[in-house]
């Protein structure tokens, strides 16, 4: 069964850093695209950042690019979102997916709430 | 950047009853579009990607449909377990949501 669970999320000042962690079981990790897709409070979904199988390109929006750091630790089955800056906008609940090859979320974790707030 | 219009923004249907969902791309994304389904309170869950192929577990009343910049989401036989919101993804250039359907029953 494939399991994604994300750690790290909490209150934040503005302009501070924060780090995700997502850790994955139940299938081989290091053969998958990964991604972060977020979810403010009561509205839809935006796309945050992804990163290929080996960990070697990431891709970003330009609302999060410069700012926030997706990478990978393939010996360990995780997934890391860097935050920095972080501004009162970055607040939402932060899903860890499984990516098929850029394009399509075929599994997701049941979320990290980030909030940013003085 | 591709946008993605979704409709209707709510929508209230009865039990048994076939819903629809729409979401038009502002340029041709090849049928590189996925449906989510998500119920309150939790993550999302695939149900359709490629426009219409079926995820696995996902029941088969469920069904994608579309191509170029038009394509939906169809309901048949409305379940009481099919009340959530609903969102559609182009993942042709990146990837962009629509901004979601909430089913209701009537």
């Amino acid at each position: 069964e494939v399991q994604l669970v994300e750690t790290g999320g909490g209150l934040v000042q503005p302009g501070r850093s924060l780090k995700l962690s997502c850790v994955a079981s139940g299938f081989t990790f290091n053969n998958y695209w990964m991604s972060w897709t977020r979810q403010a409070p009561g509205k839809g979904l935006e796309w945050v950042a992804s990163i290929t199988n080996s960990g070697g390109s990431t891709y970003y929006p330009d609302s999060v690019k410069g700012r926030f750091t997706i990478s990978r630790d393939n010996a360990q089955n995780t997934l890391y979102l860097q935050m920095n800056s972080l501004r009162s906008e970055d607040t939402a609940t932060y899903y860890c997916t499984r990516d098929h090859y850029g394009g399509y979320e075929d599994y997701w974790g049941q979320g990290v709430m980030v909030t940013v707030s003085s | 950047d591709i946008q993605m219009t979704q409709s209707p923004a709510s929508l209230s249907a009865s039990l048994g009853e076939t819903v629809t969902i729409e979401c038009r791309a502002s340029e041709d994304i090849y049928n590189g579009l996925a449906w989510y389904q998500q119920k309150p309170g939790k993550s999302p869950q695939l149900l359709i990607y490629n426009a219409n192929s079926l995820h696995t577990g996902v029941p088969s009343r469920f069904s994608g449909s579309g191509s170029g910049t038009q394509y939906s989401l169809k309901i048949n036989s409305l379940q009481s377990e099919d009340v959530a919101s609903y969102f559609c993804q182009q993942y042709y250039d990146y990837n962009t949501f629509g901004a979601g359907t909430k089913l209701e029953l009537k």
